[in-house]
């Protein structure tokens, strides 16, 4: 079982509707929760994080984690064709002393105009 | 600018050559990580600093890697004896202690 488990996609949404992406992790004493953005060719780039069970919103973003359900999403709103990158799903846990960080494959979003 | 940097952006080497890249983290961060990515994962785990201990190495490292730290500030990694299979997007990241990740731009290393 991988680690940390998210769909490659593609997932299309319009432009305007909500994206929901979805990440499953395995290790129950993971941390922290991260979603990165990558572009084509460019390297990931933070957009949220979120350390406590339920919702964490900033602007048209929004963290979900459910740790007993050893999930989190990232919700999307008013998507933008701009929106269209990968989504890596990042975690946190325990090795050796220090947190080492686990990352999804990545879901690719195409939002289409 | 105060972001992460590597250097070179881009390296093509042939199969057998060594190549080293550094790293330049955000001033302030006393923790360094390099990851590796090819296309369609996501990165993968490579090696941990703390200031300049390497405190984790992982398993898929092969001996061909190596990773320095020695001031605490820059980090380089060099790869001996490239092969094909080394080409990939390599990462670097730097963080405050257990805060988030902020990745570098990346060095894109194609072995012919």
């Amino acid at each position: 079982q991988k680690e940390v488990e998210q769909n490659s996609g593609p997932l299309s949404v319009p432009e305007g509707a909500i994206a929901s992406l979805n990440c499953t992790y395995s290790d129950r004493v993971s941390q922290s929760f991260f979603w990165y953005r990558q572009y084509s060719g460019k390297s990931p780039e933070l957009i949220m994080s979120i350390y406590s069970n339920g919702d964490k919103e900033d602007g048209r973003f929004t963290a979900q984690l459910n740790k007993a359900s050893q999930y989190v999403s990232l919700l999307i709103r008013d998507s933008q064709p701009s929106d269209s990158a990968t989504y890596l799903c990042a975690v946190t846990g325990i090795a050796g002393g220090y947190q080492k960080v686990t990352f999804g494959i990545g879901t690719k979003l195409q939002v289409i105009p | 600018d105060t972001g992460v940097s590597q250097n070179p952006r881009h390296k093509i080497t042939k199969r057998g050559q060594n190549v080293t890249f550094r790293c330049d983290p955000i001033s302030e961060h006393n923790r360094l990580y390099w990851y590796r990515q090819t296309l369609g994962q996501g990165p993968e785990f490579l090696t941990y600093f703390q200031n300049e201990a390497q405190l984790e190495k992982s398993r898929l490292l092969s001996d061909r890697f190596s990773a320095e730290r020695p001031k605490g500030s820059f980090s380089t990694l060099e790869i001996q004896r490239t092969e094909q299979g080394d080409s990939a997007m390599y990462l670097c990241a730097s963080s405050l202690e257990n805060r988030q990740e902020i990745f570098g731009p990346g060095t894109r290393l194609t072995v012919t």
